[in-house]
């Protein structure tokens, strides 16, 4: 298994506080990635990395940040928690780039729950 | 229209059945795709990818690309009860270094 590790798996909170989420590789990965996951919507790109303080916007950013200090860290802010971002929360990484293969490997998800 | 669409299902097969799960996309440019399984309340794990028209073949598992009508499916022989799950679709486009997943589809083999 690829070495992934979430944290927090599992966090609840109130509307308007800051939440981080980590994501921590021990793969030496270049690529790192943070997805939600809703019923109805499979998985959608959060931001993705693609080196030590690289990053890009995914399909749903917004309310979202990012940071990665380290190439074996990568976090997951909610700068100010709504409701909506209820979700699972799935980090992935990825060693390779160009067309083929690239496949992501994925860590054990992170359950937020914002009352 | 969304990048990726699959089958809506739920999906239903009897158990050593053939089960065909679909995916179309919308990036002609998309180069590479993937089929990944997700039991429920778990992580998704990746079954294959391919990058070339035609058929991949893995054990049990088939996948098939035609770019031409971008679609891609996987095909599930022998369906087996631990086949029960849900199957994403996903697309990677050329030069990009995300991949756009479908909403997935839920399969149920019964025994």
């Amino acid at each position: 298994d690829a070495g992934i590790t979430q944290s927090p798996r599992h966090k609840v909170t109130e509307t308007g506080t800051p939440v981080t989420l980590r994501c921590h590789q021990t793969e030496n990965h270049r690529y790192m990635y943070w997805y939600r996951q809703d019923p109805g919507h499979g998985l959608r790109l959060i931001h993705y990395s693609y080196g030590v303080k690289d990053t890009d916007k995914g399909e749903v950013s917004d309310g979202y940040s990012v940071s990665r200090s380290k190439t074996e860290d990568f976090l997951l802010t909610l700068e100010s928690a709504t409701s909506s971002q209820t979700s699972v929360y799935f980090c992935a990484i990825s060693g390779l780039a160009g067309a083929s293969g690239g496949e992501l490997f994925f860590g054990e998800g992170s359950r937020l729950t914002v009352l | 229209q969304k990048e990726v669409e699959q089958n809506s299902g739920p999906l239903s097969v009897p158990e050593g059945a053939i089960a065909s799960l679909n995916c179309t996309y919308s990036d002609r440019g998309s180069q590479s795709f993937f089929w990944y399984r997700q039991y429920s309340g778990k992580s998704p794990e990746l079954i294959m990818f391919i990058y070339s028209n035609g058929d991949k073949e893995d054990g049990r598992f088939t996948a098939q690309l035609n770019k031409a009508s971008q679609y891609v499916s996987l095909l599930i022989r022998d369906s087996q009860p631990s086949d029960s799950a849900t199957y994403l679709c996903a697309v990677r486009g050329g030069g990009a270094q995300k991949l756009v997943f479908g909403q997935g589809t839920r399969l149920t083999i019964n025994p």
